[in-house]
């Protein structure tokens, strides 16, 4: 089955500890992106591969890292979280060919206490 | 900056009703434009996908039309059932540009009442 795969799924964690949102494709998509969604103001991307080893800012990089060593996996990185980042995040990938649809991952609902 | 807007936030239908989601882009210039449905602890899914040269898109009783002249989609689905209930969004894509740089509205949420 064609998915993208993100753990865990929720996180309870505490200000300034790393963590690490892991996210997994099976469709040999070479685009990932990393969204977090907060009530009213919708989606918003934080950053985004078009391949392995190539990535770039969303509209909100601040506080996040990523890397792209794999082409299926692209986690997202927390180096010193707060409570800002408290938030609902979504893995998503496509394949770069014209027009192709976006496939999401169930969301990782993280807490920042 | 594109901004775009889906009113109202909220809707609810009786069930067997056709109904119609509204979307409206503030950048007549896009590439595409996508509905997705979200449903409560999942992820979206694409549901349509209408090219800036098309009209209109159709799965099942989903129909997608696209205005690029004055900025508006509408999301049209016939018969409504249950099911259906869940929060839509659209987002839209520069041009030159695919899913790298959408910029999605906020959703509006759908309830159906059987």
């Amino acid at each position: 089955e064609a998915q993208v795969t993100q753990n865990p799924r929720y996180l309870i964690t505490v200000t300034g500890k790393k963590l690490t949102v892991t996210c997994s494709q099976n469709m040999n998509h070479e685009y990932m992106s990393w969204y977090r969604q907060d009530p009213g103001l919708g989606l918003r991307q934080i950053y985004y591969s078009m391949n392995v080893e190539v990535t770039d800012k969303g509209d909100v990089p601040e506080g996040y890292k990523v890397s792209r060593k794999e082409k299926r996996n692209f986690p997202l990185i927390l180096e010193s979280p707060s409570p800002n980042q408290t938030s609902l995040y979504f893995c998503a990938s496509s394949s770069l060919a014209t027009n192709e649809k976006l496939f999401f991952g169930s969301g990782t609902q993280l807490s920042v206490l | 900056k594109q901004e775009v807007t889906q009113i109202p936030a909220a809707l609810s239908v009786p069930e067997g009703e056709n109904l119609v989601l509204n979307c409206s882009f503030t950048d007549s210039a896009i590439y595409n434009l996508q509905w997705f449905r979200q449903d409560p602890g999942k992820g979206l899914t694409s549901l349509l996908l209408i090219q800036s040269s098309q009209r209109e898109q159709t799965s099942g009783r989903l129909n997608a039309s696209l205005d690029k002249s004055s900025g508006r989609s509408t999301l049209y689905i016939a018969a409504s059932q249950p099911g259906d209930s869940a929060t839509y969004l659209c987002a839209v894509s520069p041009p030159n540009f695919g899913n790298e740089k959408l910029t999605f509205g906020t959703g509006t949420r759908l309830t159906i009442i059987p």
